[in-house]
């Protein structure tokens, strides 16, 4: 059964620091990796998605990697602003079984940037 | 992009009664929708997967009598919490997914927060 971890639980960090959310997650046999944005009491934003065969992505200040061998991605947050302020969640698409295609979501890491 | 609509946001309703939750796909087809529960400062919880035309496929430990969930067009699934309690209060999200998903992956609504009073 696919787990995944997030670490650290919370942060917090001063406005313009470089940041780096960590997901781990067991079995390897993925489809992708999406990470997510939520706000307080909002549903779940997609931030970036990456496939099973790349390695990273890039979207403005964000940056996904992922290493599936040891069962690794990160989120990095480039000069993080106050607006970033959110829980980030990571999920993992499961590859094949009875379980095909649903997600794994890890606990969240909930982010604070104080201005 | 792909756009995942949730009605209501927000409901409150008395014990006993049932509460109806839609998920519409906006424009896309979505073949598949999901069903998540989520407790105040923890993650989701999948609670079923819905597929357009047959049978949900309910996780274990969740209900289908209490939680039944119809997905009759591409683009519309519904959740109905039955004679509800106030332990079935939480906050519901649903997700669809389309054709090419492993690249594009799955996309939520913006959930509903039910009260049972």
């Amino acid at each position: 059964k696919q787990e995944v971890t997030q670490i650290p639980a919370a942060l917090s960090v001063p406005e313009g620091e470089n940041l780096v959310l960590n997901c781990s997650f067991t079995d390897s046999a993925i489809y992708n990796l999406q990470w997510f944005r939520q706000d307080p009491g909002k549903g779940l934003t997609s931030l970036l998605l990456i496939q099973s065969s790349q390695r990273e992505q890039t979207s403005g200040r964000l940056n996904a990697s992922l290493d599936k061998s040891s069962g690794r991605s990160t989120l990095y947050i480039a000069a993080s602003q106050p607006g970033d302020s959110a829980t980030y969640l990571c999920a993992a698409s499961v590859a094949g079984g009875t379980s095909y295609g649903k997600l794994t979501f890890g606990q969240g890491t909930i982010l604070t940037v104080h201005p | 992009g792909a756009v995942v609509s949730q009605h209501p946001s927000r409901v409150i309703c008395k014990s006993g009664t049932s509460v109806k939750i839609e998920c519409r796909s906006l424009d896309f087809q979505a073949t598949t929708m999901f069903w998540y529960r989520q407790f105040p400062k923890q993650s989701l919880m999948l609670m079923a997967t819905s597929n357009e035309g047959s049978k949900a496929t309910y996780e274990q430990g969740v209900e289908k009598d209490k939680f039944l969930i119809n997905h009759a067009s591409l683009t519309l699934s519904t959740l109905t919490v039955t004679s509800a309690h106030p332990e079935d209060s939480s906050f519901y999200i649903c997700s669809a997914r389309e054709q090419g998903w492993y690249n594009y992956g799955y996309t939520f609504g913006s959930g509903t927060r039910l009260t049972v009073v």
